[in-house]
């Protein structure tokens, strides 16, 4: 069980908007650790999708944008394409633990 | 181009030991803090540990805290990961990755390689 919480999975059309949540709690995104997020394509490593709640590193399509508010996060993804499905992942830091936590992964879907 | 090649992973029986590498290529190594992360088949991600860039500060997860050793020799521009008392439960694709933040805890793991496959079965 992840302390930060992510939906197994969403699903979208080509074109469409959908957003993955990240919720965590007052030792880690409550306490203002950043969180990122991460996407993982079938049978290939993680890639660094955004980092610092809402910054894209380069080369990353404008369609995917993150926020931070409280104790949860977001990541929105517009314009679905066949090629965003994908595992995605959200991380932060928790105090209480005194590591590096990955949230459970949530499965996109394109439709 | 900033690479990382993780490499020594394999079939362990129980109880085994296996020493995993992770070469780093195109960035001053000793300049980030890195990470090992492993991912159990059909699972998701999770963070093992972490080691500062000039290698006295050492982070571990409790699944693995006691068992696990990391380490890094910045003269060859390598990190490691020592895996002693293997389990069923540490089979999983282990990956490398560089850090990158503001801070010691608050980062962002920016650079990943492809990762290396421990099996622990009899």
């Amino acid at each position: 069980q992840s302390v930060l919480t992510q939906p197994p999975s969403v699903s979208g059309a080509p074109g469409q908007r959908v957003t993955i949540s990240c919720t965590g709690s007052s030792s880690n995104i409550g306490a203002g650790y950043d969180v990122h997020w991460y996407q993982q394509l079938p049978g290939t490593a993680p890639k660094l999708l955004i980092y610092g709640n809402s910054n894209r590193p380069s080369g990353v399509p404008d369609r995917f944008s993150g926020s931070k508010s409280g104790t949860s996060a977001s990541l929105a993804i517009t314009g679905l394409q066949a090629e965003d499905e994908a595992d995605y992942y959200c991380q932060s830091y928790d105090s209480s633990l005194s590591g590096w936590m990955f949230g459970g992964g949530t499965k996109l879907t394109v439709l | 181009e900033v690479q990382l090649v993780e490499s020594g992973g394999g079939l362990v029986q129980p109880g085994g030991s296996l020493r995993l590498s992770c070469a780093a290529s195109g960035f001053t190594f000793s300049n980030f803090a890195m990470n090992w992360v492993r991912q159990a088949p059909g699972k998701g991600l999770e963070w093992v540990s972490a080691i500062s860039g000039s290698g006295d500060a050492t982070y571990y997860a409790d699944s693995v805290k006691g068992r696990f050793t990391i380490s890094r020799d910045s003269s060859k521009n390598t990190l490691y990961l020592q895996i002693n008392t293997l389990r069923a439960e540490d089979t999983a694709v282990y990956y490398c990755a560089k850090a990158r933040g503001s801070t010691r805890a608050n980062y962002h793991m920016d650079v990943w390689g492809k990762g290396t496959t421990v099996t622990v079965s009899s």
